[in-house]
């Protein structure tokens, strides 16, 4: 159980142009999301969370009109890198936790490889 | 704030040699504590985790116990495969931070035939 998943698991997209990602917890309910992004041989970088039905709370550097975020149910929560460019080029990694998620367990997908030529 | 020092990699090994990844963490409240794994090109796997002191979480012959007294969750595991290299992150979360998570740079581990 406790699977989430994330689509697609890479792209390709010229710089200017907009990419959505989706972040979908397959077998629970998800009240919470967290969107990171990760830099090569780097940690995790918390960008945002989503709480379901309301707006994402960004962390203090990352641009919200950039990257927006959408949590529309209890399953889906989605990224939209607006405007590419190529220093946006990442792996994006979401996670989900549920109601009852056991003190702070967060699952996560397997990653969003962007590259933005 | 809470922050998570791991110790500095890479860790290079032979095959079933003993492995001990250090990992120390502050926090203003009481976290859980966590060790992740990931792949080349994947994300993160849950490894183990530990809610309380004294807890001891175990997995795949990973074990890791929670030290409230030197605040720490040292990985270890005592004889490590080819298919352990990968990358291990020790992370905590606690109800001060909104539940968030805190990682540490991550520990690159090697294992060699």
């Amino acid at each position: 159980g406790a699977v989430v998943s994330q689509h697609p698991s890479w792209v390709i997209c010229k710089s200017g142009t907009s990419v959505k990602i989706e972040c979908r917890s397959l077998d629970f309910q998800a009240t919470t999301m967290f969107w990171y992004r990760q830099f090569p041989k780097q940690s995790l970088m918390l960008m945002a969370t989503s709480n379901e039905g309301s707006k994402a709370t960004y962390e203090q550097g990352v641009e919200k009109d950039k990257f927006l975020i959408n949590h529309a149910s209890l399953t889906l929560s989605t990224l939209t890198v607006t405007s590419a460019h190529p220093e946006d080029s990442s792996f994006y990694i979401c996670s989900a936790r549920g109601e009852d998620a056991s003190r702070y367990e967060q699952y996560f997908g397997p990653g969003t490889r962007l590259t933005v030529t | 704030g809470n922050s998570v020092t791991q110790m500095e990699g890479p860790v290079t090994l032979s095959e079933e040699a003993f492995l001990t990844i250090n990992c120390t963490y502050t926090a203003t409240g009481y976290p859980s504590l966590f060790w992740y794994v990931q792949y080349p090109g994947e994300g993160l796997q849950l490894l183990l985790k530990a809610t309380k002191a004294d807890d001891k979480g175990s997995n795949k012959g990973f074990e890791a116990t929670y030290r409230k007294e030197t605040t720490s969750f040292h990985l270890e595991k005592g004889s490590v495969q080819v298919s352990d290299s990968a990358v291990y992150f020790c992370a905590l979360s606690d109800q001060a931070n909104a539940g968030k998570s805190t990682f540490g740079d991550g520990t690159t581990l090697t294992v060699k035939p």
